[in-house]
């Protein structure tokens, strides 16, 4: 079965500092891999997906994705973080008409 | 935002009522997939609508049903509410079934507590 995992609760870090957030998938098949952000009794905001091609996906508001086949991995990043930046974040791989999503991780960036 | 709209926005029940939540998909897309998330989970999958049609269910008891339109709007119905249905429901809009690079667009969300 299709599945995603998002090994950290929650990544601090400093506004300015690169973030980086971690997941890790599993499937059968090509890999169809998303990024959604959600702030605070708000629903899933879409920032980028991986189908093929390219390792490096860009998304939205300045978040990019590395795709890596050997290890993998599919983690979330951007240069330089913003307060704004500080919401749930979560990993989800296509499987069949679905989305499977990891449990989420919390970002808090620090000013 | 989306294009995507649910209500109501929140939802208080008791156990063993039922509830109707509603969805509006964004324009031009003819796919409404329903998810559950419960606090401090991800969400997860109860069924997509194609056309009218159910296109697939996730780990659901059939007390847990929906419609699509021909506006391609959708309801998601819960009868038998029970205190563990308490969660924010989701309604992610897309372009169409197979196809699965495609992109699901969410709405955002009714909460519904069932006391």
């Amino acid at each position: 079965a299709q599945s995603v995992a998002q090994p950290e609760d929650q990544v601090n870090v400093a506004e300015g500092n690169p973030l980086t957030v971690k997941c890790t998938y599993s499937v059968s098949g090509n890999p169809y891999l998303f990024w959604y952000v959600q702030y605070p009794n708000r629903g899933l905001q879409f920032l980028l997906k991986y189908i093929t091609g390219d390792n490096l996906v860009k998304g939205s508001y300045g978040f990019e994705a590395e795709f890596n086949k050997s290890q993998t991995s599919f983690h979330l990043k951007k240069p330089s973080a913003l307060v704004s930046d500080s919401a749930l974040y979560f990993c989800a791989v296509r499987a069949s008409n679905r989305l499977a999503f990891g449990k989420g991780n919390q970002v808090v960036v620090i000013p | 935002e989306t294009g995507v709209t649910q209500s109501p926005t929140h939802l208080i029940k008791t156990r063993g009522q039922q509830v109707t939540l509603r969805c509006s998909s964004q324009s031009g897309h003819n796919t409404v997939s329903w998810y559950q998330q419960a606090l401090g989970q991800g969400p997860q999958f109860i069924f997509q609508y194609y056309r009218e049609e159910e296109n697939g269910r996730g780990n659901f008891p059939p007390r847990f049903s929906g419609l699509q339109f021909p506006n391609y709007s959708s309801e998601l119905n819960v009868n038998a509410l029970e205190l563990d249905d308490s969660a924010l429901y989701l309604c992610a809009s897309s372009l169409g079934v197979g196809d699965v690079t495609d992109t699901q667009y969410f709405g955002p969300g009714t909460r519904l507590t069932v006391l």
